[in-house]
């Protein structure tokens, strides 16, 4: 089973300050997702990445993929309390069944005014 | 743009009883899914269908039952209801066949006591 570790679990920060958030893992895989959740709802896709290397932007939200595809970065640059809420990342499973999707626990994200 | 409406969306039940959650998709996506979050643990599959009367199990299974028998519903029962199975449950659909990306309802918040 491929696991997906995202550093940190809670993130603590003010209006205006940059922040980078993490998402490992020892697997490879054939694409990333980036979800956003905010409190009492479902999570929203922000961005896939699928090319080794490759950076997406989405306004103020930078997503990179690692090299190797086993890694992934989400970077907010000037945060702003409407940034606040779940940063998940998810997976495709290998194998079989790519259908099914493998999350991280997710980083809690808050942005004090 | 999917559409995705979930019943009940709290639920207050006691221990032993029967409970029967609903999921609806405006379009006729043929991956539905459903997931239960948790803190510590983020989302995990509970279980998943392909196609009308196909359904297939996730990680945490057990104590669960689906049943689909029109595109557009994905049933969950809780044939007898646990405080385990206190707990947040979304269901998704696959908007995205070549990434498996998926749009999530709203959610339902369910209390087992």
């Amino acid at each position: 089973t491929q696991l997906l570790e995202q550093s940190p679990q809670f993130l603590s920060i003010q209006e205006g300050e940059n922040l980078t958030v993490y998402c490992n893992s020892s697997s490879v895989f054939s694409s990333l997702q980036w979800y956003r959740q905010e409190p009492g709802e479902g999570p929203v896709l922000l961005v896939t990445v699928v090319t080794g290397g490759e950076v997406k932007k989405l306004k103020r939200l930078t997503f990179q993929f690692g090299d190797a595809r086993k890694d992934s970065s989400l970077h907010i640059t000037a945060a702003q309390p409407g940034d606040t809420g779940l940063y998940l990342c998810a997976a495709p499973n290998s194998g079989g069944s790519n259908y099914k999707l493998t999350f991280g626990k997710g980083t809690l994200l808050t942005v004090n005014p | 743009d999917a559409g995705i409406t979930q019943s009940p969306r709290h639920k207050v039940t006691e221990t032993g009883t029967p409970v029967t959650l609903r999921c609806h998709q405006t379009e006729n996506h043929r991956y539905m899914y459903w997931y239960r979050q948790d803190p510590g643990h983020g989302l995990r599959l509970i279980h998943y269908s392909y196609g009308v009367k196909d359904t297939d199990k996730g990680e945490v299974s057990d104590g669960y039952s689906v049943s689909r028998s029109k595109t557009e519903d994905f049933l969950l029962t809780l044939e007898s209801a646990t405080s385990s199975q206190t707990s947040v449950y979304f269901c998704a659909i696959m908007t995205g066949t070549v990434y498996n990306e998926q749009f999530f309802g709203p959610g339902t918040r369910l209390t087992v006591l």
